[in-house]
């Protein structure tokens, strides 16, 4: 399997921070990575999808970046709603494997 | 639009079959893949499987050969069925819509989730 690290694993910011969410695989996964963010008793829903496209409904304040095994989500001017969990996900090679995730908090 | 409902028991006993059913609404499940995804209480997200309209599966190693997800397009349904439950399963399960093309199998519609509790 591939294995799908997440760091850091918790992040405090403010709002108007920029904040950076990394995400590494143990092996390529070309450009077969998306991310997820997800609410507290919400179900995820995608942000970005195959590195860096941005999916529609998604503010331009999220972005995408990365190939083959690194890649970064980063969120400028964050605000209130952005606080949440997000996730990575490969899809390259089954099994589909995602990220431990992140959970983003107010400081 | 398009969305997903999860339905099924939110108690199974242990040892036994836990069977959930995710009904699409909004579009046909036919030429897509759809999957099934969990997450158990404080945890992160797992990938159970995934499954072709036409039939063609994949599944999690993780999951020993217990999983089977299946297509039932008459109702424009598909469903999961993992056996010999434990506590371990013990989870909210997610069912989604796969898109392959450009986003290379990103999931971008869910379900809203169903809870899953494996007790006696």
């Amino acid at each position: 399997d591939i294995q799908v690290t997440q760091s850091p694993s918790s992040l405090s910011a403010s709002i108007g921070d920029t904040v950076t969410i990394t995400c590494r695989a143990s092996q390529t996964v070309n450009r077969y990575l998306h991310w997820y963010q997800q609410k507290p008793g919400k179900a995820p829903h995608l942000l970005i999808y195959t590195a860096s496209s941005l999916q529609s409904g998604v503010p331009s304040r999220f972005s995408g970046s990365g190939f083959t095994t690194e890649f970064t989500l980063t969120i400028s001017s964050l605000q209130p709603e952005d606080f949440a969990t997000y996730y990575c996900q490969q899809t390259y090679i089954h099994p589909h494997t995602f990220g431990q995730g992140t959970k983003l908090e107010i400081k | 639009q398009v969305q997903l409902q999860e339905s099924g028991p939110g108690l199974v006993k242990p040892s036994e079959t836990l069977s959930l059913t995710c009904t699409v609404s909004g579009a046909s499940i036919s030429g897509l893949y759809w999957s099934w995804i969990r997450q158990p209480p404080g945890k992160g997200l797992e990938w159970i499987g995934n499954v072709y309209y036409s039939g063609g599966t994949n599944y999690n190693p993780s999951l020993k050969g217990r999983v089977t997800i299946s297509v039932d397009m008459s109702k424009n349904q598909f469903s999961l069925n993992l056996s010999s439950v434990t506590a371990a399963d013990t989870a909210f399960y997610y069912c989604a819509r796969v898109v392959v093309g450009s986003y290379c199998y990103a999931m971008d519609v869910w379900g809203q989730g169903t809870s899953v509790t494996v007790s006696s």
